[in-house]
């Protein structure tokens, strides 16, 4: 499968744990994203890659999340400290990455499914 | 403040019925609008449109752009069980993230 891929596909964790997940882009796409998806709502921003600089991270949602992607190539997305309320679907996404971001089509990862009890 | 608002939230309709699913928007400096269908998981790309007035179309899909009026539609006819799924509109401004609407639920009963 030559898609974006999310790992894990779910992950279940108690409150107080930190948790980690890892995006692999399509292969020789430059620019990769991370999105939060909540029930009944679209995918909401949260950051940003071309190649290994992160150029938004304004949109991450508390100093408790963070994001690198160390090579330019996979990408792991952390939270810290989790919440019940950051419960949620967490979708990558990446693109191709030649020309402006705003016209580009971005195609998205299946995500991973938290749950914090 | 960048906005997107997609019309109806759900609705149902049985096959061979025609659907039109309505996404108005404020964005700042707008630049295009993307639409995608997300059936389980992953949001899967149905169409840009950066013109307004000019139809896109794929098999039983189209769309169009109205930039003086802000909106967009999706058109599907002939609805089919497999046409099931959130139909989102993600506008994007000058910067690098597209703000998605809350997507509209459609259910295709055979």
């Amino acid at each position: 499968d030559t898609g974006v891929s999310q790992d894990p596909r779910h992950k279940i964790t108690k409150r107080g744990q930190n948790v980690t997940f890892r995006c692999d882009p399509i292969s020789e796409h430059n620019r990769l994203y991370w999105y939060r998806q909540t029930l009944g709502q679209g995918p909401e921003f949260l950051t940003y890659f071309q190649n290994e600089a992160q150029l938004e991270k304004s949109r991450l949602l508390s100093d408790r999340f963070s994001a690198e992607r160390p090579k330019g190539s996979f990408s792991t997305l952390e939270i810290q400290r989790t919440e019940q309320g950051d419960s949620a679907m967490y979708l990558c996404a990446s693109s191709l990455g030649l020309g402006a971001t705003t016209n580009e089509k971005l195609f998205f990862g299946s995500g991973t499914q938290l749950s914090v009890l | 403040e960048d906005k997107v608002v997609q019309s109806p939230l759900s609705l149902v309709v049985h096959e061979g019925d025609t659907v039109t699913l309505n996404c108005s928007y404020e964005v700042t400096n707008f630049r295009s609008l993307l639409w995608y269908k997300q059936e389980k998981k992953a949001p899967t790309f149905l169409f840009m449109l950066t013109s307004s007035g000019i139809e896109k179309k794929s098999g039983r899909l189209s769309s169009i752009l109205d930039k003086k009026e802000l909106f967009s539609i999706l058109n599907i006819t002939a609805t089919q069980t497999g046409d099931s799924a959130i139909y989102l509109c993600a506008p994007r401004g000058n910067n690098n993230d597209m703000r998605f609407g809350a997507g509209t639920r459609l259910t295709v009963k055979p």
